[in-house]
């Protein structure tokens, strides 16, 4: 079945950039979204990027897919003690609107 | 995006107790989700609402755990059935259109305890 992989944690100093990477086997995949969980909370739609686009650029953050590699990443530019939290990636499976498989999901700490 | 509100927020309930979860959208939307989340874990789907007729359960779910209903476009339940110590996750509903850049949706979850 799909599967969809992730590093568990990310450290970063405030102000710093911070990179989540995320890798899937599903090459049928139609979008690729990245959510995040702030402690208590449901679940934030943060991004989403088409997998025919290799960018996408949304104030700090910045979407890189390498389809070919099936290797997604989230780049959070100038990181803030706010942006502390679980951030999942997540494909769809080749439709839009069904089933999504998420990774396991990264907690970031941002330190002061 | 639509507006998703789910109830209870959270519940602490006893060993082989039944609770059904409310979700409520602001619009109407094509498809309803009902993933859970188990502590420290990521999300799976449990199944998919359908308006009118049965859900479509995943693999290793059942009807008889899970019953869920959809009566309209706005609205599902999740009940959790039978409940046991196993059961304590998060439960999330979901929404979706279909069509060209439709995410998916969260409400802010159900969190539930079994003691």
């Amino acid at each position: 079945g799909e599967d969809v992989e992730q590093s568990l944690f990310l450290s970063v100093r405030e102000g710093d950039s911070s990179v989540i990477n995320c890798t899937y086997t599903d090459s049928s995949s139609t979008y690729l979204y990245w959510y995040k969980q702030e402690p208590g909370a449901g679940l934030q739609l943060l991004t989403y990027i088409f997998s025919n686009m290799d960018m996408k650029q949304d104030q700090r953050l910045t979407v890189l897919l390498n389809k070919k590699d099936k290797h997604l990443s989230l780049r959070i530019a100038d990181t803030q003690t706010g942006d502390s939290a679980i951030y999942f990636c997540a494909e769809d499976g080749g439709t839009s609107y069904g089933k999504l498989t998420f990774g396991q999901g990264t907690i970031l700490t941002v330190h002061p | 995006s639509a507006v998703i509100s789910q109830k209870p927020s959270r519940d602490i309930c006893q060993r082989g107790t039944s609770l059904t979860i409310q979700c409520q959208v602001d619009s109407q939307v094509t498809m309803m989700f009902w993933y859970r989340q188990q502590p420290g874990q990521s999300l799976t789907l449990i199944a998919t609402a359908n308006q009118g007729s049965e859900a479509t359960y995943e693999s290793g779910f059942v009807i008889d755990k899970f019953p869920i209903s959809r009566p309209n476009l706005t609205f599902s339940t999740l009940t959790v059935s039978n409940m046991s110590p196993e059961d304590s996750s998060i439960y999330l509903c979901s929404v979706a259109e279909v069509g060209v850049n439709q995410p998916q949706h969260f409400g802010d979850g159900t969190r539930l305890s079994i003691l």
